[in-house]
């Protein structure tokens, strides 16, 4: 069973529009989180991390983290065409973030 | 920005062939990785190393094995080399603290026949 499970697995918004990812572990271990982005033929990217519940805020991004449920949330702000790329979450346990675990990723695809 | 270079960037191999993909990089990280990516299974880790001559098995390390002769670089081996083994492979590197970003390469594309 895939630990790291995310949704949806594909996503379509409209430029500037808001798109929301989703993601959640069935490990209760695993306590820190990323966001990671991939560009076609490139290497993942990373966008952010996020280790306390509640909010975190970079730029157009917001990352969410709920540690009682597991469950932590993507959202772009104004997507541009740019923002189309594959979104993978990755979570670890603590003290162990050289052992990250990866979802199986959600495509994103901004229309201009 | 952190350089993590990969050769080559894609190869053909045959059944039961040695690959051996190479991963360099200039970040003076002390942790570097193999992933390989299969759609459907995101990026998943097959051996890690946090020390030049020393090596870690990550979670699908059978069938392949690693090599960490400096800390500039990591090489990732397969022996009998199987059609199964046809994906792409990301090298990374990351700080020694933990919780550190990782810093991918732009893969090898490894195709078996």
């Amino acid at each position: 069973q895939q630990k790291v499970q995310q949704s949806p697995e594909s996503l379509s918004v409209p430029e500037g529009g808001m798109a929301s990812l989703n993601c959640t572990s069935s490990d209760r271990n695993f306590q820190y989180f990323w966001w990671y982005r991939q560009h076609s033929g490139e290497g993942p990217k990373a966008l952010m991390s996020i280790f306390s519940d509640g909010d975190k805020k970079e730029g157009r991004f917001t990352a969410h983290l709920n540690k009682a449920s597991l469950h932590v949330s993507l959202h772009i702000r104004d997507s541009q065409p740019s923002d189309s790329a594959l979104y993978f979450c990755a979570a670890s346990e603590q003290g162990m973030g050289y052992k990250l675990t990866f979802g199986t990723g959600t495509s994103l695809l901004v229309d201009p | 920005e952190a350089a993590v270079t990969q050769s080559p960037r894609s190869k053909v191999a045959v059944t039961g062939g040695k690959v051996t993909l190479s991963c360099h990089q200039t970040n003076n990280h002390d942790y570097m990785y193999w992933y390989r990516q299969d759609t459907g299974h995101g990026l998943r880790l097959i051996h890690y190393s946090y020390v030049a001559d020393s090596t870690e098995k990550g979670d699908i390390p059978d069938g392949y094995k690693a090599s960490r002769p400096s800390q500039e670089n990591f090489s990732l081996i397969l022996e009998l080399a199987s059609l199964s083994q046809t994906a792409v492979y990301f090298c990374a590197s990351s700080d020694a603290y933990s919780n550190e970003r990782l810093f991918f390469g732009h893969g090898t594309k490894l195709s078996v026949l």
